[in-house]
């Protein structure tokens, strides 16, 4: 199957910097891209729907200026979750989809952010 | 607006016993499903989906999950379980846009 990355796989950051996390589809072109958050012991919720060459869709509840997505290329989406605090402290997972009517969600290993 | 449930929090089963999984949705045109399983330090990996056709799914590793549209449910099951198969599994239901919406997942402990 089609492979996609995650990096960092895990960063401890300070309260107020900002973090960016990295998303690439190995092997195969992506127009969108998806981010999720999962918290421990909980299920995946869908932050945004980045699609290429364009701006992003946010979920409801989800603050746009605080975690900043840049899909710039078929094969690179990245989430910048900016002036970090502690409860933004989670994981965080990336999916690639390929193309087609049926085109199918390939996900990252994720990505665990820690802010102190 | 579509909603997955995944009744059972965590099921503890023995090596080489059989395995089902629970899935219900609330979604009001013709289902997109699908189970995924996640592994600590790997990304989610889908297992089997189903859009439309036969109601029985085969999917990777011996898993088949069976679609019963009278009963809004999705059940996966493996007739037996290998030590590997523990991990989280989580269903998941597609909307028109494409988004996919996920259960709260079920945790696989596996006991020799």
């Amino acid at each position: 199957g089609a492979v996609v990355s995650q990096h960092p796989s895990r960063v401890i950051c300070k309260s107020g910097t900002s973090v960016k996390i990295e998303c690439r589809s190995l092997d195969f072109q992506a127009t969108t891209m998806f981010w999720y958050r999962q918290f421990p012991k909980q299920s995946l919720m869908l932050m945004a729907t980045s699609n290429e060459g364009s701006k992003a869709t946010y979920e409801q509840g989800v603050e746009k200026d605080k975690f900043l997505i840049n899909h710039a290329s078929l094969t690179l989406s990245t989430l910048t979750v900016t002036s970090a605090h502690p409860e933004d402290s989670s994981f965080y997972i990336c999916s690639a989809q390929t193309g087609g009517e049926e085109g199918e969600q390939f996900f990252g290993p994720g990505t665990r952010l820690t802010v102190l | 607006a579509q909603s997955v449930t995944q009744p059972d929090i965590h099921i503890t089963v023995s090596e080489g016993a059989s395995l089902e999984l629970r899935c219900n949705y609330s979604y009001g045109a013709t289902p997109y499903l699908f189970w995924y399983v996640q592994s600590p330090g790997q990304g989610l990996q889908l297992l089997l989906k189903y859009f439309s056709g036969d109601t029985l799914v085969q999917g990777i590793k011996g898993f088949e999950a069976e679609f019963k549209r009278s009963q809004s449910s999705f059940n996966l099951r493996k007739p037996s379980v290998h030590w590997s198969d523990a991990a989280e599994y989580f269903c998941a239901v597609e909307d028109s846009w494409g988004k996919l919406q996920f259960g709260a997942g079920t945790q696989v402990v596996v006991t020799p």
